[in-house]
């Protein structure tokens, strides 16, 4: 059973548009969450972090947690070209110091 | 201010050789981590280690070792290499937020290919 799950795309969405990319989680103990960019050929660098349900926003990027529904998500707004990229979903699991990571959603950005 | 460091970058094994690769950070981090990430796919967790002497197994632990005698090294050992390691290995650290909330700091990764 996968503990961490994302649709692995590709999503295409149009220069300007908004773009979603969601991530479930296993464990209902859960506290922490990120989200890590990744493009080709390169390692993943942290985009976001997120601790509390609700929304959190920096700048064009905002993440989501809902943490009854073990969902949280990343909006990127007014997308460009440049943030076409695979996303990375983490999560830390309770009582642990794992840090297990979805398998990543591609994301391409058409201009 | 390297960051995180692995060492080599690329290498080739033949089946059955040992290797081990090289990850060292100057941030004073006591949280560190190996992943390998196969084509297409996320990262899996082999090894982390909470501080010196303190290492533990991640998701797919077989057919590597790992030690951790200083702060700042953490290398991952191979000893019998077999196809199903070729993959790109990424070393990590991270620092505490807070109680459980750690940001990894990943190493440019080691791309290794077993013939």
């Amino acid at each position: 059973q996968k503990e961490v799950e994302q649709n692995s795309g590709p999503l295409s969405v149009p220069e300007g548009a908004i773009a979603s990319l969601n991530c479930t989680y296993s464990d209902r103990g859960s506290q922490s969450f990120f989200w890590y960019r990744q493009y080709s050929g390169k390692s993943p660098e942290l985009i976001m972090s997120i601790y509390s349900n609700g929304d959190k926003e920096d700048g064009r990027f905002t993440a989501q947690l809902n943490k009854a529904s073990q969902y949280v998500s990343l909006l990127i707004r007014d997308s460009q070209p440049s943030d076409s990229a695979t996303y990375l979903c983490a999560v830390n699991f309770s009582g642990t110091y794992k840090y297990i990571f979805g398998t990543g959603t591609r994301l391409k950005v058409l201009a | 201010n390297a960051g995180v460091t692995q060492t080599p970058k690329f290498r080739i094994l033949k089946i059955g050789q040992s290797m081990t690769l090289q990850c060292t950070q100057d941030m004073n981090h006591n949280y560190m981590y190996w992943y390998r990430q196969d084509p297409g796919m996320g990262l899996k967790l082999i090894y982390y280690s909470v501080g010196a002497g303190i290492t533990d197994k991640g998701e797919v632990p077989n057919g590597y070792n790992v030690s951790r005698s200083t702060t700042e090294d953490f290398p991952l050992r191979l000893e019998l290499a077999a196809p199903s390691q070729t993959s790109v290995y990424f070393c990590a650290s991270s620092y505490t937020i807070y109680s459980g909330a750690n940001v990894l700091t990943f190493g440019a990764g080691s791309r290794l290919t077993v013939l």
